[in-house]
């Protein structure tokens, strides 16, 4: 089982440019979280989606910010028109259920912003 | 009052030192509560979970007080391998749902040789 995994590791975007990041989930996991952690901070929510649903996006900026997990493929989170304030690191975290006490971590994205 | 709180740190400690860690949560409410070991630049992982009677794994105790809404991690004989951030972590049950986590911000813990 390959685990969750990320890409890319890093990234760097000039000012106002998009940033995608992307996350497959580990084998037979369904729900998909996505986290932020600012430099000096704990991670916090931003979404959590089911195949082709988003369930909760309450710790998403209503701005700029969009998460997709489509049938097929990668769940996605797009950031448009970056600025310095969405440089951080990108973790996504997935389960077999909704329990988010059963996820597992990616190694994350580190999104620097220039 | 934040959510979830935690010793700012950070903690320099020797070999085979004893260190605790302090955790204090808002929310009466939350259900269920862990704590994540992070190493520099990587993904947060499961260390344990934190139950009302107390439970210990190896080295590691891990206690909860849900009176005074506070969590704790004992660890003994540190080994430098022991060299991460620990976070505090609740899980609240909102909505019928229990999938959010909230994350302290977290505890250097550096053991010296």
């Amino acid at each position: 089982n390959a685990g969750v995994m990320q890409n890319p590791r890093h990234l760097v975007r000039r000012r106002g440019q998009e940033a995608r990041l992307r996350c497959s989930p580990m084998k037979g996991h369904s729900h998909v979280y996505w986290y932020r952690q600012l430099p000096e901070e704990g991670l916090k929510f931003m979404v959590y989606l089911q195949k082709e649903n988003i369930i909760d996006e309450s710790g998403m900026p209503k701005e700029r910010f969009s998460a997709e997990f489509p049938k097929e493929g990668p769940s996605i989170l797009r950031i448009q028109q970056v600025v310095r304030g969405d440089s951080a690191a990108y973790f996504c975290a997935s389960s077999p259920s909704g329990a988010g006490t059963e996820a597992f971590f990616g190694q994350g994205t580190r999104l620097t912003v220039v | 009052r934040k959510e979830v709180e935690q010793d700012p740190g950070p903690f320099n400690v020797p070999e085979g030192a004893t260190v605790a860690f302090n955790c204090t949560y808002s929310n009466s409410a939350s259900q269920s509560f862990f704590w994540y070991r992070q190493d520099c630049r990587k993904e947060p992982k499961l260390l344990m979970s934190v139950y009302s009677s107390g439970n210990e794994d190896g080295r590691f105790t891990a206690q909860l007080n849900r009176a005074s809404q506070y969590i704790s991690l004992l660890i003994r004989d540190s080994k430098l391998s022991d060299s991460a951030t620990y976070l505090c972590v609740v899980n609240d049950r909102s909505g019928g749902s229990n999938y959010k986590l909230t994350f302290g911000k977290g505890t250097l813990l550096t053991v010296n040789p």
